[in-house]
């Protein structure tokens, strides 16, 4: 058990609809890493939140968005669903900032099948 | 940018036998490498991880040294279980904060 925790485990939805997946890091992490991992494109990087600030972008599309809570949680809303949406969601989280030698822990993920 | 190439697999074989899956990448300055694990139906859990060249990281009878001659970062077990079957993502983080992923290998150990 790494520590991070993500709800729902499992989410089943239709096109065109949104959805928020809900990320809470390690006790004492300060970053949140959010990463889509799906057949075709493997994992991809995201998007991170460090102490409640956007800190870096990666390939995120502009129907997703998220953010960073007071308390370190992190929510990742993912709106106008399409089938390629669907694909399993890891959020992770570090102590620092990310800097090279910070461990990245993930959580279980979240199966998002858009129907 | 930062890549990560790993062997393809699907890698089979069996109880007590030597594993290598190969990794190597490219990256600008000094990268950290990382391995992950990830077991059927679970998430990614960090199997080892290496900061600087030459290090050696080790976990579980599991090993990989950072070569930066030959950008590399093998994995190596000695004698690998049926418990080890699982899928294995070489990683590295640079100068940015993202992780840069390879694509992953299957292993599956038969008994």
């Amino acid at each position: 058990d790494s520590g991070v925790t993500q709800t729902p485990k499992h989410l089943i939805t239709a096109t065109g609809q949104r959805v928020t997946l809900r990320c809470s890091p390690r006790s004492g992490d300060l970053s949140v890493y959010w990463y889509q991992q799906s057949l075709d494109q493997g994992l991809q990087f995201l998007i991170q939140y460090y102490n409640g600030e956007e800190r870096a972008k990666g390939n995120i599309l502009e129907r997703f968005s998220a953010q960073q809570f007071p308390d370190l949680h992190s929510e990742l809303n993912l709106s106008s669903l399409e089938l390629g949406d669907s694909a399993l969601y890891f959020c992770a989280s570090s102590v620092e900032a990310g800097r090279g030698t910070d461990t990245q822990y993930f959580g279980p993920g979240t199966r998002l099948t858009v129907l | 940018g930062n890549s990560v190439t790993q062997m393809e697999g699907p890698v089979t074989l069996s109880e007590e036998a030597f594993l290598t899956i190969n990794c190597t990448y490219t990256a600008t300055g000094y990268p950290s490498l990382f391995w992950y694990v990830q077991y059927p139906g679970e998430g990614l859990q960090l199997l080892l991880k290496a900061t600087k060249a030459d290090d050696k990281g080790s976990n579980k009878g599991f090993e990989a040294t950072y070569r930066k001659e030959t950008t590399s970062f093998h994995l190596e077990k000695g004698s690998v279980q049926v418990s080890d079957s699982a899928v294995y993502f070489c990683a590295l983080k640079g100068s940015n904060y993202k992780l840069t992923f390879g694509k992953g290998t299957l292993l599956t150990v038969n008994p």
